[in-house]
């Protein structure tokens, strides 16, 4: 299995501009969750998804922030407008909604926002 | 607002020192305690899941004890090596999925 996929790896935007992030997640997992990783604040949850529905989402930001499952492989994360406040790494991880509830993660993507 | 810290915040140690740090989290509502290496430059990866007071797991040199009544796990790598040098991370599950994650233990071995 090729594991969490995250594209783009790296994106510069300037401020104002809609940045798209996506995330594809291990075959036959059903759980997806974003994260967000600044030196000030460690690795935070933004929002989670079981099976396409999202689960708890209290951690996005603010409205600027949105995030997407269109179907049970795939995951959006859209900025819009975005902030150099937004700078981060990003990452997705994926699980089986099982007893362990293991989290596999993604290789994250570098947000830059000038 | 669920806190869960580690300590040390940083660690260096010689190449073929055992080392040990700690990860607190609150001790009601405890369902999972997860350990993560993750190295610069890479993804958190997957050390062990801890479910069971008194549990302790075993890989290769790392270990980890859980003590859900205190509120604590211990991580413990045995004969360090520079290629230990890492994040480790815990993250304290109160629900199952939802993972509250430490700051992080940044450890440095030095050859």
């Amino acid at each position: 299995d090729a594991g969490v996929i995250q594209s783009p790896r790296h994106e510069v935007t300037e401020m104002g501009q809609e940045v798209t992030l996506r995330c594809k997640l291990i075959s036959g997992h059903n759980s997806l969750f974003w994260y967000r990783q600044t030196m000030m604040r460690g690795l935070e949850l933004l929002i989670y998804f079981n099976n396409n529905v999202p689960i708890d989402d209290s951690g996005m930001p603010e409205d600027r922030f949105s995030a997407k499952m269109p179907n049970a492989s795939f995951s959006t994360l859209k900025i819009q407008p975005s902030e150099p406040r937004d700078s981060a790494v990003y990452f997705c991880a994926s699980s089986l909604f099982s007893d362990s509830y293991e989290q596999y993660f993604g290789p994250g993507t570098r947000l830059t926002v000038t | 607002i669920l806190n869960v810290e580690q300590s040390p915040q940083s660690l260096h140690v010689q190449e073929g020192d055992s080392t040990n740090f700690t990860c607190s989290f609150p001790s009601s509502n405890f369902y999972a305690l997860h350990w993560y290496r993750w190295e610069t430059a890479k993804s958190p990866e997957a050390l062990f899941v801890m479910t069971l007071n008194g549990d302790e797991k075993k890989k290769g040199r790392i270990s980890a004890t859980l003590n859900t009544k205190e509120g604590y796990s211990y991580l413990y790598i045995k004969g360090s090596q520079p290629e230990d040098s890492a994040t480790y991370l815990c993250a304290f599950s109160p629900m199952g999925q939802n993972f509250v994650f430490g700051p992080g233990t940044r450890l440095s071995v030095l050859p």
